[in-house]
């Protein structure tokens, strides 16, 4: 599985857009880029994921860029219940080893009133 | 429609009690999942069942037992309890093996003492 770097933190002032980024320079053509969060004390979150082109649903727009090194994940009116730690992950999909989801460090996303 | 619901919530055990935590999932999902996660270990898969009838061992499966009952209800016994078992218990559910667009519940807090 490709490596991914996030940053430790970012803030966020509620009601704007906040555009959480991560680099995965060593993924293959095959394996999709995944976003999920964990707002304290609860259970991880699916948000989003995709492979190269652009993806968008009710939570949240991911952004890949052309060459696949990078993404952004978007939310686009960042409210106080968006605090949470996001991740992303990179994963070849129909790959049978038990699906098993590994989390890194992610960003501590903060959103402030 | 609940998603993937779990009981208990919080459980305090004595070394050496038995326990089963209970998942289910109202999703149609085939996959389902058992992790722990502990501060500073992130997420770590103990078992997984593809399918109704199948189940494998995960990353950590030692010390725990698991049964998918049907294709709703996946649960995970610990037969003798140790203070490293102290930790978070998440039950995540799949539509299918390898995908990692995974859906969680809300945990299972459990101390041993």
């Amino acid at each position: 599985d490709a490596k991914t770097t996030q940053p430790p933190s970012m803030d966020c002032a509620e009601g704007r857009a906040a555009n959480l980024p991560c680099n995965h320079s060593t993924i293959s053509g095959n394996e999709y880029v995944y976003w999920y969060r964990q707002i304290h004390s609860q259970g991880p979150q699916y948000i989003i994921h995709g492979l190269k082109n652009n993806e968008t649903n009710e939570m949240a727009s991911l952004i890949i860029t052309e060459d696949r090194k990078s993404s952004t994940l978007i939310l686009p009116h960042a409210t106080l219940r968006d605090t949470a730690v996001y991740y992303c992950i990179v994963r070849a999909v129909g790959e049978t080893s038990g699906s098993r989801l590994t989390f890194g460090e992610g960003t501590q996303l903060t959103v402030n009133p | 429609n609940a998603g993937v619901t779990q009981t208990p919530k919080f459980q305090v055990l004595k070394t050496g009690q038995s326990m089963t935590l209970q998942c289910a999932q109202d999703m149609n999902h085939n996959s389902m999942y058992w992790y722990r996660q502990d501060p500073g270990m992130g997420l770590r898969l103990i078992y997984y069942s593809a399918s109704e009838g199948t189940t494998d061992k995960g990353e950590v499966p030692n010390g725990y037992n698991v049964s998918r009952l049907n294709k709703r209800e996946f649960s995970l016994r610990l037969e003798s309890a140790a203070p490293s078992q102290t930790s978070v218990y998440f039950c995540a559910s799949s539509a299918r093996e390898g995908t990692y667009e995974q859906y969680f519940g809300p945990g299972t807090r459990l101390t041993v003492t």
